[in-house]
């Protein structure tokens, strides 16, 4: 069983238009964060947002633990947004196991 | 800030071959982790350690060994590669509640 369930699987937008991605996981959790990642590139945390929503430039995150799900939200996208979006949940209590979703893999055209 | 290195940056390895991947942080990190990234499988946990001389198996630990002799250091054995291999070997340390990620070890096996 996916025990992280992201969507969609892939996305394309027009530059300047808003993205908004979405995770579920199967478990509850009490640690989520968002990930990107380009072709061949390093894993670049994005945000830690456990609960309630967050927000870091461009990027907000939204996460309802009661309802196991989290979202994360570009707004005016520029195509160096371009590359993998992937969320992970931390799976028993505070050691940072992370499951991870199988990522959304978003494209910006000019 | 601190970094993340993992070396070799590429591994080509023969069937049967005993290969090691390090990783150093300088962020003095307690806890460290190693993932593997397929491609259309997202990133499983192979080992993670709590401290220096800890070890802790993850889901995909059988074929591997690790070793954490120092707290900036951790390192991951195959301990007998598998022909046609390919993955990526991505290395992480953890704060409180954010995970960082090193740049990676692409492996091959002929």
């Amino acid at each position: 069983e996916q025990q992280v369930q992201q969507s969609p699987a892939s996305l394309v937008l027009q530059e300047a238009e808003n993205a908004e991605l979405q995770c579920s996981f199967s478990i509850f959790t009490n640690q989520v964060q968002w990930f990107y990642q380009r072709p061949g590139g390093r894993l670049v945390s994005l945000l830690y947002n456990p609960s309630g929503t967050k927000q870091s430039g461009r990027l907000t995150s939204t996460t309802v633990i009661k309802e196991r799900r989290s979202s994360l939200h570009i707004s005016s996208s520029q195509i160096t947004d371009s590359g993998t979006y992937l969320c992970a949940m931390e799976r028993g209590y505070n050691q940072g196991k992370l499951i991870f979703g199988q990522g959304t893999k978003l494209s910006i055209k000019p | 800030g601190g970094i993340i290195t993992q070396t070799p940056k590429f591994l080509i390895g023969q069937e049967g071959q005993k290969l090691t991947l390090k990783c150093q942080q300088n962020f003095n990190h307690d806890t460290m982790y190693w993932y593997r990234q397929d491609s259309g499988k997202g990133l499983r946990l192979i080992y993670y350690s709590i401290t220096e001389n800890d070890l802790q198996k993850g889901d995909l630990s059988e074929g591997y060994d690790a070793s954490r002799e120092k707290k900036s250091s951790f390192s991951l054995t195959v301990t007998s590669a598998q022909k046609n291999e390919m993955a990526v070997f991505l290395c992480a340390s953890r704060t409180d509640y954010e995970q960082y990620f090193g740049p990676g070890t692409r492996l091959t096996v002929l």
